[in-house]
This record gives structure tokens, sequence and C-alpha cells, in this order.
């Protein structure tokens, strides 16, 4: 069964202190990885995709990161406006076309000023 | 504008209540979804449709029924509430492929 397990639950950091949250995934043949961010009241916001192992990618103070098992979101010196719930997501190959991805439960990540 | 707007935002309804959640994309997407986001839980998908002839259920589709009226439009109806669908309800669309889901802000359901 597909699976994935999103570590910590939540996070609680001052600002400038950086850290990682954890992504882990048991999937038959991975074809992406997708992280959110999810704001209070709004809809997932699509952040990155990872495909395949060793992939990396940035954006602002963010680094995603892959390997066979799990990925990572790097954050380095965070800002209070990165607080947020961070959505990690697996999507296994398609059956009969169908695009289904596995949601992690989420990582609530706070930055105090 | 948002590129996918899910109407109502809220809704508070009583039990045994028909319900039609809808959503509607200006992103010219084929793929649409309909997923409920429990707390620690997740997102689950309740169905999803490739185009208006193609609707197929997601992992948690009984007491849900949907119609995608146009390539843009997808509704999610619930015929007779219960509370424990009392969830956030959140629309995406994607492309085909392995291309991400984009989302809308969703909607709050709360069945008393």
């Amino acid at each position: 069964e597909d699976q994935v397990t999103q570590s910590p639950e939540a996070l609680r950091l001052q600002e400038g202190e950086s850290s990682s949250l954890n992504c882990s995934y048991t999937v038959s043949g991975l074809r992406g990885l997708f992280w959110y961010r999810q704001d209070p009241g709004k809809g997932p916001e699509f952040l990155f995709t990872l495909y395949s192992a060793g992939e990396e990618k940035e954006k602002e103070r963010l680094k995603a990161t892959l390997t066979k098992k799990e990925s990572f979101l790097h954050i380095t010196a965070p800002k209070p406006e990165d607080s947020a719930t961070y959505l990690c997501a697996v999507q296994a190959p398609e059956i009969q076309g169908a695009q289904k991805l596995v949601f992690g439960q989420g990582t609530r990540l706070t930055i105090n000023p | 504008d948002a590129d996918v707007t899910q109407t109502p935002r809220n809704r508070i309804t009583k039990t045994g209540k028909r319900i039609m959640l809808e959503c509607s994309q200006t992103k010219g997407h084929d793929r649409m979804y309909w997923y409920r986001q429990d707390p620690g839980l997740g997102l689950r998908l309740i169905y999803y449709s490739f185009d208006v002839k193609d609707i197929n259920k997601g992992e948690i589709s009984d007491g849900y029924s949907v119609s995608r009226q146009a390539q843009a439009k997808f509704s999610l109806s619930l015929e007779s509430a219960i509370p424990n669908q009392t969830a956030l309800y959140f629309c995406a669309t994607s492309v085909a492929g392995n291309q991400p889901q984009h989302f809308g802000d969703g909607t709050r359901l709360s069945i008393l």
C-alpha cells in the first residue's frame, strides 16, 4: 500500500533558525513527489516537484531534496511569513490514466519573530 | 482572479439535507478532482474526472456523487448529508501525466 509519513507533526522555530521537514514514503514506482504549502483558510499551494533520487529544487529560503525513501524540505533562515502547514504527496504510476496522489498529514511550521 | 474557484466557501446545514459544492476553473485543465481534508488524516480523494464523459470514484466515494457539466465545471453533491461528512472540501485541477495539481481555497462544510 502506498504511504506517506511526515515528521514532525509540528515544529516551532525562532526567526533565522534553519531546520528540515521530513517526508518518508513507500510507493510502487514513484512518478513524482510534490511539496505544497497550505495557509489557514486556503488551499494547498504548489511549491516543488521532484522526479528522481538525487534531484534538488530551490525557491527563496526553501530547498527540497529526494532520495529513494524520503524527501526533505530544508528551510534556511526562516521568516515569520514562512509559517504554514507543509504537505508532501507522492504520485504512484497511473492506473487507467488516473493521477493518484497520496498525501501525508502535513507538518505545521511556526516561525516566531 | 483565482484560477480554481469554489463556492460556497462556508456552509452549515442539517443532517439529511442535499448539498452541492461547486468548482470552476480557468486554467484550461482537462482533469478535475474532489478531495476532503480532515484533521490528522490528510487529503483523501473522493472523485476525479478526465473530461465531461469520464468520471471515476476515488478512495472515499460512498455518500457522494459528482457532475462534470463542462470542461471548466465540476460539482460535488451530498445527497443526504450526515455529520461525519463535516470536513474541508477541495477541488483541484491538472493536466495529464505527472504534473502538479492546483487547488481551490476550499469549502468548509459543517453538518449538524
